[in-house]
């Protein structure tokens, strides 16, 4: 029962680095989204993906670009990583109008 | 627009009932959500309330529901240290699909 699955746990980069934070689900859910957490503002959506084949931006979208490989997979990619972006990212998914299941959260540093 | 507010931090001693609140400003919300976070982990679903209930229970929680002060509350009797999390508020709005905007969270300390 794996549920979403967020890879990697933990990553330090440096500013102007290059990453892709890798989420997966084996729920057979339509939706998933990419939110990050910061302290005292809670959790801000990034991007979303209502199907498999649509992605759509959020409320903090800039400097994140992601792609819905198909159903089962979400991924979130830094194209050059800076300190703002310090950060714990949480993907989720759900089906439908319905309860949102999260991963376990990646935290990412940018030094 | 959609802005939704809690207070950060809440002290209770175990045994006693914590009113965790919550205030939204969007009057098109059709769902509103409980969620709690754990250290470490990602966040659980507790509960939610459909917009036209105003109150509902489920074991020691108790949401409440004031539509028309755009205010919701979660009540957990008996807290216990096992209760010691952060919980989100969470409101879809009509038309939506699952997009939730998440309130900023109020970290709950229970303590002995």
């Amino acid at each position: 029962n794996a549920g979403v699955t967020q890879t990697p746990k933990f990553q330090v980069l440096k500013t102007g680095q290059s990453m892709t934070l890798q989420c997966a689900q084996d729920m057979n859910h339509n939706s998933m989204y990419w939110y990050r957490q910061d302290p005292g503002m809670g959790l801000r959506l990034i991007y979303y993906s209502a199907s498999e084949g649509t992605t759509d931006k959020g409320e903090v979208p800039n400097g994140y670009n992601v792609s819905r490989l198909n159903k089962r997979e979400f991924s979130l990619r830094l194209e050059s990583a800076a300190p703002s972006q310090t950060s714990v990212y949480f993907c989720a998914s759900s089906q439908g109008p319905g309860e949102l299941f999260f991963g376990e959260g990646s935290r990412l540093t940018v030094l | 627009g959609e802005d939704v507010e809690q207070s950060l931090f809440l002290s209770v001693r175990e045994g006693d009932s914590s009113v965790i609140n919550c205030t939204y400003t969007d009057s098109s919300s059709t769902y509103l959500y409980w969620y709690k976070q754990e250290p470490g982990a990602g966040l659980q679903l507790l509960t939610y309330i459909f917009s036209n209930m105003d109150m509902k229970q489920d074991q020691r929680l108790t949401v409440l529901l004031n539509k028309k002060d755009k205010h919701l509350s979660l009540r957990i009797a008996d807290t216990q240290t096992g209760d010691s999390a952060i919980y989100f508020c969470a409101e879809r709005l009509t038309g939506t699909a699952s997009k939730l905007t998440f309130g900023t969270g109020t970290r709950l300390q229970v303590t002995l």
